[in-house]
């Protein structure tokens, strides 16, 4: 199975910070790799798939980097709707396999 | 717009099989390039991919639950279904159906809300 770490494992930060977790997979996974963003008692939401790509609605201040193995999440100025927790996953391979989960909670 | 709907029951005894309906809608099960999946998260935990039907009729499951899980089409009432058999409480968890396009990037684009099953006597 392919596994993906992510760090930090929570985080707090205030309305308009920039925020970065990371997400790194145990091979190379190209770019078969998505954001998703999770809020209580609510199904996941895609927020980035294919390494790069914004899922349609979702707004432009979140954005992916990588570079190899290891990809980024940017939120470029944090908004009181963004306070979730986030998972990476890839789609390289089968099982498909998520990241544990980065809570982003307000400071 | 398409949307899933997960239905069955909440409750279901150790030992037995838990069985879960997703019902899709806005769209054809059996059409496109899309596989149909189930996953599911414990209680405060991350989340699991359980296994999918593909549109073109194939199956991949988890291998970590592959002797326990059946995932089947029905066509004709357009839903697709989650059988996992022998269960116990570590079976506990919220189940989401989610559908992946596959093509040149997979990912779960649509979700159900989620269904709660407990495992418990």
């Amino acid at each position: 199975d392919i596994q993906m770490t992510q760090s930090p494992s929570s985080l707090s930060a205030s309305v308009g910070d920039r925020v970065t977790i990371t997400c790194r997979a145990s091979q190379n996974i190209r770019s078969y790799f998505n954001w998703y963003q999770q809020k209580p008692g609510k199904a996941p939401k895609l927020l980035i798939y294919g390494a790069s790509t914004l899922q349609s609605g979702v707004p432009s201040r979140f954005s992916n980097s990588n570079s190899g193995a290891d990809f980024t999440l940017t939120i470029s100025s944090l908004q009181p709707e963004d306070f979730a927790t986030y998972y990476c996953q890839q789609s390289y391979g089968t099982p498909r396999t998520f990241g544990p989960g980065t809570k982003l909670e307000i400071k | 717009q398409v949307q899933l709907q997960e239905s069955g029951p909440r409750l279901v005894k150790p030992s037995e099989t838990l069985s879960l309906t997703c019902t899709v809608s806005g769209g054809f099960v059996s059409s496109g390039s899309y596989f149909w999946s189930w996953i599911r998260q414990p209680p405060g935990k991350g989340l699991e991919w359980i296994g999918y039907f593909s549109s073109r009729g194939t199956t991949n499951y988890n291998p970590s639950l592959k002797s326990r899980v059946t995932i089947s089409v029905d066509s004709s009432k357009n839903q697709f279904s989650l059988n996992l058999s022998s269960v116990t409480a570590t079976d506990t968890a919220m189940y989401y159906c989610a559908r992946e396009p596959y093509g040149d990037y997979d990912a779960f684009d649509i979700w159900g809300q989620g269904t709660m099953v407990t495992v418990s006597s």
